[in-house]
């Protein structure tokens, strides 16, 4: 098993719609859990780290559920501008003292008008 | 202030030969890691040093090498390139080291030909 697994998309979508991406961890100890966004040969950006309360940013809500191990992103309302690649991170305690980011291989979102 | 830089951006390389990849962290991180991103996959652990010490190292063979120098920058250095080498390698820094979000540099694009 993957330690990070995402569904690669692609997920079409209409402009205005809701999606929803779920992201599975194998390591019940890891501890941060972050989404990032790729565009096209473009390098990942931030969109906004995961927190067991769960958190909002405008259009976008993360949440995780350790018991299950998963986080998932939300959008709604989607804009032509929400398409890109949107990448899984779990961050794993240390090994030989270095907190290691594994990332996902990423969902594709294409919104269409 | 200047986010992570890395050089070159593009490089095309005959197979068997050397190649060093070169990133600067943001000014106050001293975290510096390095992913090889091929298409379609997210981005796959190589190195990360922290305070000029390897703290993490990913399944990558032994050609794969990388330091960090007093000032933080950090250089990734591949021997006896193969086709399969042939990727987007991206730099990240952190404050300090893993647990909090990564910024990403433009990445270099490794054509092995």
């Amino acid at each position: 098993r993957k330690e990070v697994e995402q569904d690669p998309g692609p997920f079409n979508v209409p402009e205005g719609a809701t999606v929803a991406f779920n992201c599975t961890y194998s390591n019940s100890a890891s501890q941060s859990f972050f989404w990032y966004r790729q565009d096209c040969r473009k390098e990942p950006k931030l969109l906004m780290s995961v927190y067991s309360s769960g958190n909002e940013d405008g259009r976008f809500t993360a949440q995780l559920n350790r018991a299950s191990q998963y986080i998932s992103l939300l959008i709604r309302d989607s804009k032509l501008s929400d398409s890109a690649t949107y990448l899984c991170v779990v961050t794993s305690p240390p090994s030989g003292g270095s907190y290691i980011p594994t990332f996902g291989r990423g969902t594709s979102l294409i919104v269409h008008p | 202030d200047a986010g992570v830089t890395q050089s070159p951006t593009h490089l095309i390389k005959t197979r068997g030969q050397h190649v060093t990849l070169r990133c600067s962290p943001i000014s106050g991180h001293k975290s510096v890691s390095w992913y090889q991103q091929v298409l379609g996959q997210g981005p796959q652990f190589i190195f990360q040093y922290y305070e000029k010490e390897e703290r993490g190292r990913g399944n990558f063979p032994d050609r794969f090498s990388a330091r960090q120098f007093p000032n933080y920058s950090s250089e990734l250095n591949v021997n006896a390139l193969l086709l399969g080498d042939s990727a987007l390698y991206l730099c990240a820094s952190s404050y300090p080291q893993g647990t909090t979000e990564a910024f990403f540099g433009q990445g270099t694009r490794l054509t092995v030909v």
